[in-house]
């Protein structure tokens, strides 16, 4: 079984709508983020969280919120979706230590 | 902040080719460089982690190193095959930052 899985891995979804992305791991690490893939633009950092009472703004949080349910699960919701938030999400991880870090699948997500 | 650059973005290359992809970063106290692999519209695999005391690190095929004087990471393939064919980004921590900094990445064709 995969470490960090990402549900749903495709989702299209009309604008305004609410949306929620979900990521869970079985690492046993402490931190988790949220990044977005745009062609051209590179992975951009939405969120992150150290442990489960601690929530982090990224570099491009507007639009965006998170919640951390448990030491494993870490949500991303966008609340009314927009066109210019179609892009690919990854979920990552990592420990405290190393700080290797571990990605998800992904989301594929479509906002029409 | 922490930069990182890769250079070139795109490179096609015959089968059997040794090869070396690069990534530049401005803080020398950098903490940890991280490879990755991306196949299209796929998750990030992590090769090699460097760790700031270490100078290279070693997984079968691929060799990283690490300058810090000169702030420049360098991902070795050898023996290149059509199956390393893929997006090969890099990720380095700054050492005031628990957050890595992703390039945009280098996108290798390996042909038959």
């Amino acid at each position: 079984d995969a470490d960090v899985t990402q549900t749903p891995r495709n989702r299209i979804t009309k604008t305004g709508k609410r949306i929620m992305l979900e990521c869970s791991q079985t690492k046993g690490h402490d931190r988790m983020y949220w990044y977005r893939q745009d062609p051209g633009l590179g992975l951009r950092l939405i969120y992150y969280s150290f442990d489960v009472k601690d929530i982090n703004k990224g570099e491009i949080s507007d639009g965006y919120s998170v919640s951390r349910q448990a030491q494993a699960k870490f949500s991303l919701s966008l609340e009314s979706a927009i066109p210019n938030q179609t892009a690919l999400y990854f979920c990552a991880t990592s420990d405290y230590s190393e700080s290797e870090q571990y990605f998800g699948p992904g989301t594929r997500l479509t906002v029409t | 902040k922490q930069e990182v650059t890769q250079i070139p973005a795109a490179l096609s290359v015959p089968e059997g080719e040794n090869l070396v992809l690069n990534c530049s970063f401005t803080d020398s106290a950098i903490y940890n460089l991280q490879w990755f692999r991306q196949d299209p519209g796929k998750g990030l695999t992590s090769l090699l982690l460097i760790q700031s005391s270490q100078r290279e690190q070693t997984s079968g095929r691929l060799n990283a190193s690490l300058d810090k004087s000169s702030g420049r990471s360098t991902l070795y393939i050898a023996a290149s095959q059509p199956g390393d064919s893929a997006t090969y980004l890099c990720a380095g921590r700054g050492g005031g930052s628990y957050i890595p900094t992703f390039g945009r990445g280098t996108s290798l064709i390996v042909h038959p």
